[in-house]
Parts: structure tokens; sequence; C-alpha cells
């Protein structure tokens, strides 16, 4: 079966430090990967999806930027974190077994000071 | 930007009520999807309706679905405590975006 993973699961860091986000899926290959961000009480926003290793799609413009190394792996980066990025960051991916199904991660709660 | 939109916003019922809550959306779609969101916690995908289908169930959940309106609904049938989350549709293939949600409280 397919299993998602996100780490870490919170994160407080301050203005203007790096962030390294990770997603990895298991028992799948070539799925498409997605990261949204929810705010407090919010709904989603696609901020990037992926159909293939080094293929993103950027949905926003914003301080962050998004990597696929490889197949099955999904980074989200920022090089100074701003107050805004404050929220709560979801990993999703599709494809496969999915059927067009996005399947979601544990999330990972980020508060910037 | 949002594709899909929920209505209500928020919902407070009271326990063994029926609960219902609408989507729209803007382009063409091959399916539609409603996930749940408890406070805090990741998305769990409840139930997909593809655009060829009108109406869909699954346990206490009815989803139906009107292509020429653009919308979907979604019916929780004899609410229970633990119905209390957030609600979103989904739309999209490659590119999949979430509507803005509906906050059901369900009061015991």
């Amino acid at each position: 079966s397919q299993t998602i993973h996100q780490w870490p699961a919170t994160l407080v860091q301050p203005v203007g430090s790096p962030l390294s986000l990770e997603c990895t899926v298991e028992g799948t290959s070539n799925p498409n990967l997605y990261w949204y961000r929810q705010a407090a009480g919010r709904g989603l926003q696609l901020l990037f999806y992926s159909v293939g290793i080094g293929q993103i799609s950027s949905e926003v413009p914003q301080n962050l930027s998004a990597s696929r190394p490889q197949d099955r792996q999904f980074i989200l980066s920022s090089k100074k974190l701003l107050l805004s990025d404050s929220g709560f960051y979801l990993c999703a991916w599709t494809g496969g077994d999915s059927q067009g199904t996005p399947y979601f991660g544990p999330g990972t709660r980020l508060l910037v000071l | 930007s949002q594709q899909g939109e929920e209505d209500p916003q928020a919902l407070s019922i009271q326990e063994g009520e029926n609960a219902t809550m609408n989507c729209s959306y803007k382009t063409s779609i091959n399916n539609l999807q409603w996930y749940r969101q408890n406070s805090g916690r990741g998305l769990v995908h409840l139930i997909l309706i593809r655009s060829n289908e009108r109406e869909k169930h699954s346990g206490r959940l009815r989803v139906t679905l009107d292509t020429s309106k653009k919308s979907s609904s979604l019916l929780i049938t004899a609410s229970r405590a633990a119905d209390t989350a957030s609600y979103f549709c989904a739309t999209g293939y490659q590119k999949v975006t979430f509507g803005t949600g509906t906050k059901l409280q369900v009061i015991p």
C-alpha cells in the first residue's frame, strides 16, 4: 500500500531563516506531487505541483520554491522566511493506484516568529 | 485562485440532523471529490463522483453533481458529534484545486 510522509510535524523558525520541508511517497511510482498551504481557518492554496523529476509548476508568486530531486521526493524550500509564510503545509500525491484522487500527508505546521 | 467555493462557510446543527454543504466550481471537470479535515489535521478523502454520475452514496454520505450548474452537494445524514470538521470539495486532474471549505459543527 502507498504511504506519504512529511517532516517535521511542527516547526518554529525566526524571520529571515531558511526552510526545507520534505515529503516522500512509498509504494507507488511516477506520482504527481503537490504542496498546499493552509492559513489558519482558511482553505487550501495550491503552491506547487510536479508531474515528474525536475518538473515543477508554480501556482502563485511567493517566497517559496520546490524541487523534486527523486521520483518520490518533493521538497519545499525558502531562503528567507517571512511572517506571512506561517501556516499548515500539506503534501499530496496522485497517480498510479490513486486514480486521480489526491492523498495527503499529515502536514507540517510552520510558525514564523 | 480557488476553483471551487463551498457554501455555507459555517454550519451548526444538532446531533441527528442532516447537514448539507454545497460546492460550486468554474471550469469543466472529469470528477469532483469531497474531503474532510479535522482541526489541525491532514485531509481525508471521502468520496469521488465522476462527471457522468449524478448521485453517489457512501454510508451516511450522499453526493450529487449537476454539471450544467457546475455544482455539487454533500449530504451527511443522521449527523454525529464526530462529524464536526471542515469539508472541502476538489476538482482537477493533474492540477487539483480545493474550495474554501465548510466548517461543520455538530452539537451533541
